[in-house]
């Protein structure tokens, strides 16, 4: 079982509202993600961590900002979030794995459970 | 362009069935390919990863074939069970980058009714 969490699980909000998603992380892992995430549809990076103080952009235009003061935490923010904001975020990272039932040696990423985000 | 499909969209089998799920890519260079099976409002959660000299792995009832020459990769879930109801994701890494960039399937919706 990962040892990633995020909150809140579940967020409504209205138009132009400052909201902030929690991630953190106990495994000590360096590599931290975020991804968005539509009903049916693929994983999109949004941010990326190689470590404390390190932040990149990922793949998908996002208009959210990350930080990463501390190894085992990787917040996002929205500065005033919009309805094209509604969507499910969820947070990751990864780190060398010992091998075990169909798994390899390698790094891996674990998952959090994710944010789903409604903006009205 | 790297790109991952998977097929089908979307499967209802009834319980104890068993079932295939396929994924082709076009992603290159080619590091590895995983299986994620990712419950209704959770996280996905790694089932199987395969390396390019691997051509099979399994995961109790989940076992993962991998055809590096043609691309394609199938998840076999055997005697299936209610709890396999989820959406299988497959997942490549490229060797490209020391993030080894993941690129992801758009998943397979797996319903298994009893």
């Amino acid at each position: 079982e990962a040892d990633i969490y995020q909150t809140p699980r579940y967020l409504v909000i209205g138009t132009g509202k400052k909201i902030t998603l929690e991630c953190s992380q106990t495994m000590g892992h360096d590599k931290m993600y975020w991804y968005q995430q539509d009903p049916g549809m693929e994983l999109h990076l949004i941010h990326y961590s190689y470590g404390v103080n390190s932040t990149e952009k990922g793949d998908l235009s996002s208009e959210s900002t990350v930080s990463r003061i501390r190894t085992e935490h990787f917040p996002l923010t929205l500065e005033s979030a919009r309805p094209s904001h509604t969507s499910q975020y969820l947070c990751a990272s990864s780190g060398i794995v010992t091998r075990g039932p169909g798994l390899a040696g390698g790094e891996t990423q674990y998952f959090g459970p994710g944010t789903r985000l409604l903006v009205l | 362009k790297n790109q991952v499909e998977q097929s089908p969209q979307s499967l209802i089998i009834l319980e104890g069935k068993n079932c295939t799920l396929q994924c082709n890519y076009t992603v290159s260079p080619f590091s590895n390919l995983r299986w994620y099976k990712q419950d209704t409002g959770r996280g996905p959660v790694s089932l199987t990863i395969m390396t390019f000299s691997e051509n099979t792995k399994s995961n109790g009832r989940y076992t993962a074939t991998l055809d590096a020459d043609t691309k394609q990769s199938s998840l076999h879930i055997t005697a299936s069970q209610l709890s396999d109801s989820a959406s299988y994701i497959c997942v490549v890494s490229d060797r490209g980058s020391t993030l080894g960039r993941l690129y992801f399937g758009r998943g397979t919706q797996l319903t298994v009714w009893p």
